[in-house]
Protein backbone atom coordinates (compact mmCIF):
# COMPACT_ATOMS: atom_id res chain seq x y z
CA UNK A 1 0.00 0.00 0.00
CA UNK A 2 1.18 3.39 0.05
CA UNK A 3 3.70 4.92 2.47
CA UNK A 4 5.15 8.05 3.78
CA UNK A 5 8.38 7.83 5.20
CA UNK A 6 9.86 10.80 7.25
CA UNK A 7 13.27 11.82 8.49
CA UNK A 8 14.38 12.80 10.78
CA UNK A 9 12.19 11.70 13.93
CA UNK A 10 13.54 14.53 16.23
CA UNK A 11 16.08 17.66 15.39
CA UNK A 12 17.20 20.20 17.59
CA UNK A 13 18.24 23.85 16.12
CA UNK A 14 19.38 26.66 17.47
CA UNK A 15 17.16 29.39 17.54
CA UNK A 16 18.07 31.53 13.69
CA UNK A 17 18.85 28.86 12.06
CA UNK A 18 17.80 26.13 9.93
CA UNK A 19 15.56 23.34 10.01
CA UNK A 20 15.10 21.03 7.21
CA UNK A 21 12.17 17.68 7.31
CA UNK A 22 12.28 15.23 4.22
CA UNK A 23 9.78 12.66 3.27
CA UNK A 24 9.63 10.39 0.24
CA UNK A 25 6.65 8.58 -0.75
CA UNK A 26 5.56 5.04 -3.02
CA UNK A 27 2.24 5.81 -4.41
CA UNK A 28 3.25 7.18 -7.87
CA UNK A 29 -0.61 8.73 -8.54
CA UNK A 30 0.24 11.19 -5.18
CA UNK A 31 -0.33 15.00 -6.47
CA UNK A 32 -0.48 16.81 -3.29
CA UNK A 33 1.82 16.92 -0.35
CA UNK A 34 0.86 18.94 2.92
CA UNK A 35 2.37 19.78 5.47
CA UNK A 36 0.42 20.08 9.19
CA UNK A 37 2.43 21.71 12.64
CA UNK A 38 1.29 20.19 15.34
CA UNK A 39 1.22 21.88 19.10
CA UNK A 40 1.71 20.41 22.33
CA UNK A 41 -1.82 19.14 22.73
CA UNK A 42 -3.60 20.71 19.78
CA UNK A 43 -4.55 19.27 16.71
CA UNK A 44 -2.60 19.51 13.34
CA UNK A 45 -2.76 22.65 11.30
CA UNK A 46 -2.25 23.09 7.64
CA UNK A 47 1.13 25.37 7.31
CA UNK A 48 1.83 24.77 3.42
CA UNK A 49 1.07 22.37 0.59
CA UNK A 50 2.32 21.90 -3.16
CA UNK A 51 1.17 20.46 -5.98
CA UNK A 52 2.54 17.75 -8.08
CA UNK A 53 2.92 20.51 -10.58
CA UNK A 54 4.67 22.61 -9.36
CA UNK A 55 8.62 22.07 -7.79
CA UNK A 56 8.74 24.76 -5.33
CA UNK A 57 6.46 26.58 -2.72
CA UNK A 58 7.05 29.83 -0.61
CA UNK A 59 5.44 31.60 2.10
CA UNK A 60 7.72 33.72 4.35
CA UNK A 61 10.25 31.55 6.25
CA UNK A 62 8.49 28.43 5.12
CA UNK A 63 9.39 26.47 1.83
CA UNK A 64 8.55 23.20 0.18
CA UNK A 65 10.41 21.46 -2.37
CA UNK A 66 9.24 18.56 -4.38
CA UNK A 67 11.26 15.93 -6.71
CA UNK A 68 8.18 14.10 -8.29
CA UNK A 69 11.15 12.38 -10.24
CA UNK A 70 12.44 11.02 -6.99
CA UNK A 71 9.43 10.80 -5.21
CA UNK A 72 11.02 13.14 -2.71
CA UNK A 73 9.86 16.48 -0.67
CA UNK A 74 11.26 18.66 2.03
CA UNK A 75 10.22 21.35 4.27
CA UNK A 76 12.30 24.12 4.81
CA UNK A 77 12.41 26.36 7.59
CA UNK A 78 14.50 29.39 7.82
CA UNK A 79 15.18 31.55 10.82
CA UNK A 80 13.68 29.34 13.39
CA UNK A 81 12.20 31.14 16.36
CA UNK A 82 11.20 29.15 19.51
CA UNK A 83 7.50 29.47 18.62
CA UNK A 84 8.33 26.90 15.77
CA UNK A 85 8.98 24.04 18.01
CA UNK A 86 6.34 21.54 17.12
CA UNK A 87 5.11 18.18 15.35
CA UNK A 88 5.50 18.67 11.70
CA UNK A 89 3.88 15.59 9.54
CA UNK A 90 4.02 15.93 5.94
CA UNK A 91 1.35 13.72 3.63
CA UNK A 92 0.72 12.88 0.29
CA UNK A 93 -2.37 12.38 -1.05
CA UNK A 94 -3.53 10.68 -4.09
CA UNK A 95 -6.95 12.12 -5.01
CA UNK A 96 -8.23 7.97 -5.39
CA UNK A 97 -10.88 8.63 -2.14
CA UNK A 98 -9.07 11.73 -1.62
CA UNK A 99 -7.21 9.31 0.78
CA UNK A 100 -4.22 11.43 2.46
CA UNK A 101 -1.41 9.33 4.22
CA UNK A 102 0.70 11.08 6.72
CA UNK A 103 4.59 10.34 7.69
CA UNK A 104 5.14 9.48 11.49
CA UNK A 105 6.25 12.60 12.22
CA UNK A 106 9.19 14.99 13.09
CA UNK A 107 9.52 16.89 16.29
CA UNK A 108 11.27 19.99 16.64
CA UNK A 109 12.89 21.71 19.02
CA UNK A 110 14.40 25.36 18.43
CA UNK A 111 16.29 26.61 21.55
CA UNK A 112 16.63 29.55 22.48
CA UNK B 1 -13.75 29.13 10.22
CA UNK B 2 -14.25 25.21 9.70
CA UNK B 3 -15.56 23.64 13.13
CA UNK B 4 -14.77 19.89 13.69
CA UNK B 5 -16.19 18.88 16.67
CA UNK B 6 -15.78 15.22 18.52
CA UNK B 7 -17.96 14.72 21.35
CA UNK B 8 -15.69 13.50 23.93
CA UNK B 9 -11.55 14.70 24.82
CA UNK B 10 -11.47 11.73 27.24
CA UNK B 11 -13.02 8.44 27.11
CA UNK B 12 -12.33 5.24 29.15
CA UNK B 13 -13.88 2.24 28.26
CA UNK B 14 -13.53 -1.22 29.31
CA UNK B 15 -12.25 -4.22 27.10
CA UNK B 16 -15.09 -5.70 25.52
CA UNK B 17 -17.60 -2.53 25.28
CA UNK B 18 -18.60 -1.03 22.16
CA UNK B 19 -17.75 2.26 22.05
CA UNK B 20 -18.96 5.07 19.74
CA UNK B 21 -16.67 8.17 18.80
CA UNK B 22 -18.47 10.53 17.22
CA UNK B 23 -17.74 13.74 14.78
CA UNK B 24 -19.43 16.62 13.37
CA UNK B 25 -18.73 19.25 11.09
CA UNK B 26 -20.06 22.30 9.87
CA UNK B 27 -19.01 23.33 6.76
CA UNK B 28 -21.05 20.90 4.90
CA UNK B 29 -17.50 18.77 3.64
CA UNK B 30 -17.98 15.99 1.63
CA UNK B 31 -14.90 14.71 3.01
CA UNK B 32 -14.54 12.88 6.60
CA UNK B 33 -11.77 11.25 8.02
CA UNK B 34 -10.71 9.30 11.25
CA UNK B 35 -6.96 8.42 12.06
CA UNK B 36 -5.59 7.42 14.93
CA UNK B 37 -2.03 8.88 16.88
CA UNK B 38 0.82 7.08 18.12
CA UNK B 39 3.69 8.30 19.44
CA UNK B 40 5.94 7.52 16.82
CA UNK B 41 3.60 6.61 14.24
CA UNK B 42 2.55 9.62 13.08
CA UNK B 43 -1.43 9.57 12.05
CA UNK B 44 -3.10 6.30 10.51
CA UNK B 45 -5.75 6.56 8.47
CA UNK B 46 -8.84 4.25 9.88
CA UNK B 47 -11.47 4.89 7.39
CA UNK B 48 -12.40 7.66 5.37
CA UNK B 49 -15.95 8.99 3.74
CA UNK B 50 -16.53 10.71 0.39
CA UNK B 51 -20.12 11.30 0.33
CA UNK B 52 -23.07 9.87 2.71
CA UNK B 53 -23.48 6.11 3.66
CA UNK B 54 -20.14 5.65 1.26
CA UNK B 55 -17.03 4.66 3.07
CA UNK B 56 -13.67 3.15 2.37
CA UNK B 57 -10.97 1.30 4.61
CA UNK B 58 -7.75 3.35 5.30
CA UNK B 59 -4.61 1.66 6.13
CA UNK B 60 -5.42 0.14 9.54
CA UNK B 61 -9.31 -0.90 9.54
CA UNK B 62 -9.24 -3.98 11.23
CA UNK B 63 -11.45 -3.80 14.62
CA UNK B 64 -13.27 -0.76 13.56
CA UNK B 65 -16.42 0.02 11.69
CA UNK B 66 -17.65 3.53 10.65
CA UNK B 67 -21.11 5.45 9.83
CA UNK B 68 -22.25 7.98 7.55
CA UNK B 69 -25.42 8.30 7.73
CA UNK B 70 -25.46 12.02 7.43
CA UNK B 71 -23.15 14.48 5.57
CA UNK B 72 -22.30 16.64 8.37
CA UNK B 73 -21.36 13.34 11.02
CA UNK B 74 -19.07 10.46 10.99
CA UNK B 75 -19.12 7.93 13.51
CA UNK B 76 -16.34 5.78 14.48
CA UNK B 77 -17.49 2.08 16.19
CA UNK B 78 -15.32 -0.04 18.22
CA UNK B 79 -17.17 -2.90 18.05
CA UNK B 80 -15.14 -4.60 21.17
CA UNK B 81 -12.84 -2.65 22.56
CA UNK B 82 -9.89 -3.78 23.15
CA UNK B 83 -6.75 -2.95 24.76
CA UNK B 84 -4.12 -2.07 21.70
CA UNK B 85 -6.83 0.16 20.86
CA UNK B 86 -5.86 2.81 23.59
CA UNK B 87 -4.86 5.93 21.32
CA UNK B 88 -5.52 9.44 20.40
CA UNK B 89 -8.37 9.26 17.53
CA UNK B 90 -8.26 12.45 15.14
CA UNK B 91 -11.17 13.50 12.85
CA UNK B 92 -10.79 15.22 9.95
CA UNK B 93 -12.88 16.52 7.22
CA UNK B 94 -12.23 18.51 3.61
CA UNK B 95 -14.24 19.64 0.72
CA UNK B 96 -15.27 17.35 -2.40
CA UNK B 97 -12.65 18.68 -4.53
CA UNK B 98 -9.38 16.77 -5.22
CA UNK B 99 -6.73 17.18 -2.82
CA UNK B 100 -8.11 19.79 0.04
CA UNK B 101 -6.67 20.48 3.12
CA UNK B 102 -7.89 18.74 6.30
CA UNK B 103 -9.36 20.41 8.91
CA UNK B 104 -8.93 18.50 12.02
CA UNK B 105 -10.79 17.96 15.69
CA UNK B 106 -9.27 18.44 18.57
CA UNK B 107 -9.20 14.67 19.19
CA UNK B 108 -10.25 12.04 21.54
CA UNK B 109 -7.68 10.16 23.84
CA UNK B 110 -9.35 6.56 24.49
CA UNK B 111 -8.26 4.69 27.35
CA UNK B 112 -9.13 1.04 27.26
CA UNK B 113 -8.53 -0.83 30.68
Amino acid sequence: GENVEQHPSTLSVQEGDSAVIKCTYSDSASNYFPWYKQELGKRPQLIIDIRSNVGEKKDQRIAVTLNKTAKHFSLHITETQPEDSAVYFCAASSGRGFKTIFGAGTRLFVKA
Amino acid sequence: DVKVTQSSRYLVKRTGEKVFLECVQDMDHENMFWYRQDPGLGLRLIYFSYDVKMKEKGDIPEGYSVSREKKERFSLILESASTNQTSMYLCASSRGQLNEKLFFGSGTQLSVL
